[in-house]
């Protein structure tokens, strides 16, 4: 199987900073990589597919890079409501993968 | 409106039985692949199963091959988890999640599967 190891594990930050999330496989993935926010009690909720295709209704302050085994979600300008835990996904494989997710949490 | 509704969820003993139904709406069910995703308490989210459209491709987790089968109804618009051999780690908050060949684009808001004894 091919595995996802996302940095760091958690993170704390302040309304309007800049955050960046890692994503890396253990094998390339070409793009097949995809991003989910998830808050407490609630489904996880499609942010970005295809590595940096952002998904209809995001907000843009949401974007994703990257190709082959590193990929990088970013959030220009983080907002009260993005507060949430992060997981990457890889489709690259018939059994797909996510990473262990990354918790965003007010400083 | 896209929805999935679970149900099915509920306290069962080891080694125990249990089917799960993902009841579908607001899109046309029989042309997109379906997902089920579960999430252990506090834990992240595990991919356990897909099915393709019209039941061609079927894949499993490791963890619950030969123990977990998924199946369609396309004429009730409806998904299953059949889950036996059950084990404590199998206890979770069960997704159902319509998806394209990438990535899941709808989920459902869960059922809840406690294995114990």
């Amino acid at each position: 199987d091919i595995q996802m190891t996302q940095s760091p594990s958690s993170l704390s930050a302040s309304v309007g900073d800049r955050v960046t999330i890692t994503c890396r496989a253990s094998q390339t993935i070409s793009s097949y990589l995809n991003w989910y926010q998830q808050k407490p009690g609630k489904a996880p909720k499609l942010l970005i597919y295809a590595a940096s295709s952002l998904q209809s209704g995001v907000p843009s302050r949401f974007s994703g890079s990257g190709s082959g085994t590193d990929f990088t979600l970013t959030i220009s300008s983080l907002q009260p409501e993005d507060f949430a835990t992060y997981y990457c996904q890889q489709s690259y494989s018939t059994t797909w993968t996510f990473g262990q997710g990354t918790k965003v949490e007010i400083k | 409106e896209v929805q999935l509704v679970e149900s099915g969820g509920g306290l069962v003993k080891p080694g125990g039985s249990l089917r799960l139904s993902c009841a579908a709406s607001g899109f046309s069910f029989s042309s997109y692949t379906m997902n089920w995703v579960r999430q252990a308490p506090g834990k992240g989210l595990e991919w356990v199963s897909s099915i393709s459209s019209s039941y061609s491709y079927i894949y499993y987790a490791d963890s619950v091959k030969g123990r977990f089968t998924i199946s369609r109804d396309n004429g009730k618009n409806s998904l299953y988890l059949q889950m036996s051999s059950l084990r404590a780690e199998d206890t979770a908050v069960y997704y159902c999640a319509r998806a394209t060949r990438w990535y899941c684009d709808y989920w459902g808001q869960g059922t809840l599967v406690t294995v114990s004894s």
